[in-house]
């Protein structure tokens, strides 16, 4: 059973019009990432919540912005996205506070911009 | 120098064969080590947690060397269905949480 779940698989949308992507997870972890990840590159990280507390990586553009209206749920905006911003989108979560407990991902999201 | 470093490959070994990856990482304090294996546009699947007494699972064995500041993963007889690339990730301590580093990633290319 699908544990973290990422909708839609493939979304496609147009240079500059705005586009959500969403996570939800039944493993009622309070912890919640997303990750950009381009080809041949690692996942880079570009926020995540302990629980409502929400944490953005220094060099996240401000283009990028999430919501977590509960534990289930996470959402990535991408207000006005460029070519660049094609990729894949990983959602992952994780128990808080657990030593040597690995993230758990959904199957991601890849964003093609025209 | 980058917080976690990994040889990006590829490493094109015969099947059977017996392979292994370094990964190298800056933080001393850090706690946890995993590795992942992600194949071609999927998402990273955990492979194995790294102890540090190392431990096994089936073809593969991680260790874990704090002193030099290094974990590896050892795949012994290599199978076609082992070709992916392999992601080193690191937690570290940071600001009351957890940062989680992944390495860039080894790909691994097992021919016939």
């Amino acid at each position: 059973d699908a544990m973290v779940i990422q909708n839609p698989r493939y979304q496609v949308t147009q240079f500059g019009k705005p586009v959500t992507l969403s996570c939800s997870q039944t493993l009622n972890h309070n912890v919640m990432y997303w990750y950009q990840q381009k080809s041949s590159q690692a996942p880079k990280l570009l926020f995540h919540y302990y629980d409502k507390d929400f944490n953005n990586e220094a060099d996240t553009p401000d283009n990028f912005q999430s919501r977590r209206p509960n534990t289930s749920f996470c959402f990535l905006d991408i207000r006005s996205p460029g070519l660049g911003d094609a990729a894949m989108y990983l959602c992952a979560t994780r128990p808080h506070g657990q030593v040597n407990q690995p993230q758990h991902f959904g199957d991601g999201t890849r964003l093609s911009i025209l | 120098r980058k917080e976690v470093e990994q040889d990006p490959g590829p490493f094109n070994v015969p099947e059977g064969a017996t392979v292994a990856f370094n990964c190298t990482y800056s933080n001393s304090a850090s706690q946890s080590f995993f590795w992942y294996r992600q194949d071609c546009r999927k998402e990273p699947k955990l492979l194995m947690s790294v102890y540090s007494s190392g431990n096994e699972d089936g073809r593969f064995t991680a260790q874990l060397n704090r002193a030099s500041q290094y974990i590896s993963l050892l795949i012994r007889d290599s199978k076609l269905s082992d070709s992916a690339t392999y992601l080193c990730v690191v937690d570290s301590p940071s600001g009351g949480y957890q940062k989680v580093t992944f390495g860039t990633g080894t790909k691994l290319q097992v021919i016939p």
